[in-house]
């Protein structure tokens, strides 16, 4: 079964930083998708990034960028120019791509970082 | 507006009473799922539908029913709910569960406190 791990519950940042969230998972299939979602205070899960494990480039949206490692297993997110608006609780996911309907049919998450940024 | 819709929000509950939480999508997908976030834990899935009258169990399915009878809507019921059910559930859904590149879109959360 596939697992994700977060190993830091909870970071800081300066607003105007750069900031790493890391997230390894383990899995045996080729072929899947990671995601970063971002939960703020409002509780709503919002997509941030989203990287296809077939391919080798680095998803990036606006100030938000992804360093994927499949080797290594490692799926981690940079935000960079931190903003106040950027606090919030950030899983990391994983989905099977297609397969045997049990591949497929889940999203493992993470236990989530809880960022926060400091004026 | 493409949306997932979940209610209540809110519910407060004591032990043993039945309650449902409904979920309804306008985005036409087929796959819908539910999930509860708990603390240090992230989100789990309860039970998830492939489709209208298709049904399958996640994670952590004990203590909780579903049913698929229309495609827009996934209900999510209590039928003797406990204080470990406590907890904030999430339904999502996305276009098809074929594709796992298909992005969940989530409801805003249904904040539940069993006493």
């Amino acid at each position: 079964a596939q697992t994700v791990t977060q190993s830091q519950p909870e970071m800081s940042v300066q607003e105007a930083e750069t900031v790493t969230l890391s997230c390894t998972y383990d899995t045996s299939e080729s072929d899947y998708y990671l995601f970063w979602y971002k939960q703020p205070p409002s509780r709503q899960m919002i997509l941030v990034i989203r990287q296809e494990a077939y391919k080798q480039q680095n998803a990036t949206e606006n100030r938000f960028s992804v360093n994927f490692q499949k080797a290594a297993k490692s799926f981690s997110l940079k935000i960079s120019d931190s903003q106040l608006g950027d606090a919030a609780m950030y899983f990391c996911a994983y989905r099977s791509a297609r397969g045997e309907k049990t591949s497929y049919d889940k999203v493992i998450f993470g236990p989530g970082t809880s960022l926060s940024v400091i004026p | 507006e493409a949306q997932v819709t979940q209610n209540p929000r809110y519910l407060i509950t004591v032990t043993g009473k039945k309650l449902t939480v409904t979920c309804s999508q306008n985005m036409n997908h087929e796959y819908m799922s539910w999930y509860r976030q708990d603390p240090g834990l992230g989100l789990r899935q309860i039970y998830y539908s492939m489709n209208v009258e298709v049904t399958d169990k996640g994670d952590v399915p004990e203590g909780y029913k579903v049913s698929r009878k229309e495609k827009r809507n996934f209900p999510l019921i209590l039928e003797s709910p406990s204080p470990n059910q406590t907890s904030l559930y999430f339904c999502a859904s996305s276009v098809t569960a074929i594709s796992g590149a298909n992005v969940l879109t989530f409801g805003a959360g249904s904040r539940l406190t069993v006493l």
